[in-house]
C-alpha cells in the first residue's frame, strides 16, 4: 500500500524558513518522480515543484521559484521541500503526491 | 502558463440523476509523446485530493464506474452517470502536459 507522510508544517515568521519532509513507502521510490502541491485555506489547488526520480530535474511554479528547493534522499525514501523567505500567501496545507497518490498534508502557516 | 476553466463552478443534482462538468484549456494537451496528460480530481470536505481519472478517459482501479471522462484537444469533460451522496465534494481538473501543471478553479458536487 503507498503511503506519502508528511511533516514539518507549522507555524512561522514572515521571511523565515522551514522544511517540510514526506516519507514516502509502498512503492519504488528511486523510480517514481515526486510533486508538491499546496491548497490555501478555503481555495483551490496549486501546483508547487515536481522532482524527477533521480533529483536531476527540478521544476518549480514562478510564485515559488528562487525560494523553495525540492529535493530528495531516495536512500531513506524521504522528498523535501525547504522553503525560504515565506510569505503570508504561502500560508496552505502542503501535499506531497507521486503517480496517483497523496499524503494527507502538512500545515503551513506564516504569520507574525 | 496554460490556464484551465472549469465550468460550471457549482453543481447542485438531485441523487440517481447524472452530473458533467466541463474542463477546457487555454492550448493543446497533447504531449508530444502522443499522450495528452488530463486528470480529474475528486476532493471530498476535510480530506486531500483524490485521483479518479487519468489521460483523459482511464479510471483509477476502485473508482466506481459511474465516473467516466472524455474529450481530446482542448476540451475535457468528466460525467457522473447517477451522483450518489458520497459524490458531493469538490472536483478538479489538471494538466500535466506542460510545466507548470495548472488546476482548473474547481467545481464543487453538491446535492440538492
Amino acid at each position: 500500500e503507498v503511503q506519502l507522510l508528511e511533516s514539518g508544517g507549522g507555524l512561522v515568521q514572515p521571511g523565515g524558513p522551514l522544511r517540510l519532509s514526506c516519507a514516502a513507502s509502498g512503492f519504488t521510490f528511486s523510480s517514481q518522480a515526486m510533486t508538491w502541491v499546496r491548497q490555501a485555506p478555503g481555495k483551490g489547488l496549486e501546483w508547487v515543484s515536481t522532482i524527477s526520480n533521480g533529483g536531476g530535474g527540478t521544476y518549480y511554479a514562478g510564485s515559488v521559484k528562487g525560494r523553495f528547493t525540492i529535493s530528495r534522499d531516495n536512500s531513506k525514501n524521504t522528498l523535501y521541500l525547504q522553503m525560504n523567505s515565506l510569505r503570508a500567501e504561502d500560508t496552505a496545507v502542503y501535499y506531497c503526491a507521486v503517480s496517483a497518490y497523496w499524503g494527507q498534508g502538512t500545515l503551513v502557516t506564516v504569520s507574525s | 502558463d496554460i490556464v484551465m476553466t472549469q465550468t460550471p463552478l457549482s453543481s447542485p443534482v438531485t441523487l440517481g440523476q447524472p452530473a458533467s462538468i466541463s474542463c477546457r484549456s487555454s492550448q493543446s494537451l497533447v504531449h508530444s509523446d502522443g499522450n495528452t496528460y488530463l486528470s480529474w480530481l475528486q476532493q471530498r470536505p476535510g480530506q486531500p485530493p483524490r485521483l479518479l481519472i487519468y489521460k483523459v478517459s482511464n479510471r483509477l482501479t476502485g473508482v466506481p464506474d459511474r465516473f467516466s471522462g472524455s474529450g481530446a484537444g482542448t476540451d475535457f469533460t468528466l460525467k457522473i452517470s447517477r451522483v450518489a451522496a458520497e459524490d458531493v465534494g469538490i472536483y478538479y481538473c489538471t494538466q500535466g502536459t506542460k510545466f507548470p501543471w495548472t488546476f482548473g478553479q474547481g467545481t464543487k458536487v453538491e446535492i440538492k
